[in-house]
């Protein structure tokens, strides 16, 4: 059980394109949703936490304007990120939450962002 | 700001066990401990989660001191697919706000 599913796991694209990336929980409802950055040799970061029906809240530095939420249903919360650049490429991961404040996140297995 | 710290690595070979400490000061107070394995180009897996304590499962224990400033992840018996990178999660409260902090991270690598 708790199985997060994140599409694609790969993609490469253009300077310039704006890129959608997809977390959905496949056999739980999630009202919260939580998406993470990760540099390679480096921790996780959180970016946002995404709320069902209502607006991210991002964290101190992450431009919402850049990295934009959008958490539609109870399985379903994606992350485009606008007019991509270089800086932009890492490793988006997303986890999901089953409800009650004592559970644990479940993670996707990330997609890997190059922007050319 | 609140820092979530562990031991940037570790070598260990097949069959020992493995002791892996968390520090993270601020942890709120409500908050749970968990702990995650993370193989390259994937996303963490849950291992075990823990509020205070001992906490044991079919693949780990937990160890958590009373004053819950600090962890200790156990994995008996380590084999060479443990080997990962390793990080507690924490929500901890710094400056009045709240959020999830993952430590360091600890590179695992078990030998033959």
């Amino acid at each position: 059980g708790a199985v997060v599913s994140q599409h694609p796991s790969w993609v490469i694209c253009k300077s310039g394109t704006s890129v959608k990336i997809e977390c959905r929980s496949l056999d739980f409802q999630a009202t919260t949703m939580f998406w993470y950055r990760q540099f390679p040799k480096q921790s996780l970061m959180l970016m946002a936490t995404s709320n069902e029906g209502s607006k991210a809240t991002y964290e101190q530095g992450v431009e919402k304007d850049k990295f934009l939420i959008n958490h539609a249903s109870l399985t379903l919360s994606t992350l485009t990120v606008t007019s991509a650049h270089p800086e932009d490429s890492s490793f988006y991961i997303c986890s999901a939450k089953l409800p009650g404040s004592n559970q644990p996140q479940h993670f996707g297995d990330g997609t890997r962002l190059s922007i050319l | 700001l609140a820092k979530t710290t562990q031991p940037i690595s570790m070598d260990s070979y097949e069959g020992q066990e493995v002791n892996i400490t968390c520090s993270h000061n601020n942890i709120a107070t409500n908050d749970y401990i968990t702990w995650y394995q993370q193989f390259p180009s994937q996303g963490p897996r849950f291992i075990i989660q823990g509020y205070k304590t001992k906490v044991t499962n079919e693949v780990a224990s937990l160890f958590i001191p009373a004053d819950r400033k600090s962890s200790t992840l156990s994995l008996p018996r380590v084999s060479l697919s443990d080997t990962a990178v390793y990080y507690c999660l924490v929500g901890a409260t710094t400056s009045g706000t709240y959020k999830y902090i993952f430590g360091t991270g600890t590179r695992l690598k078990v030998l033959a």
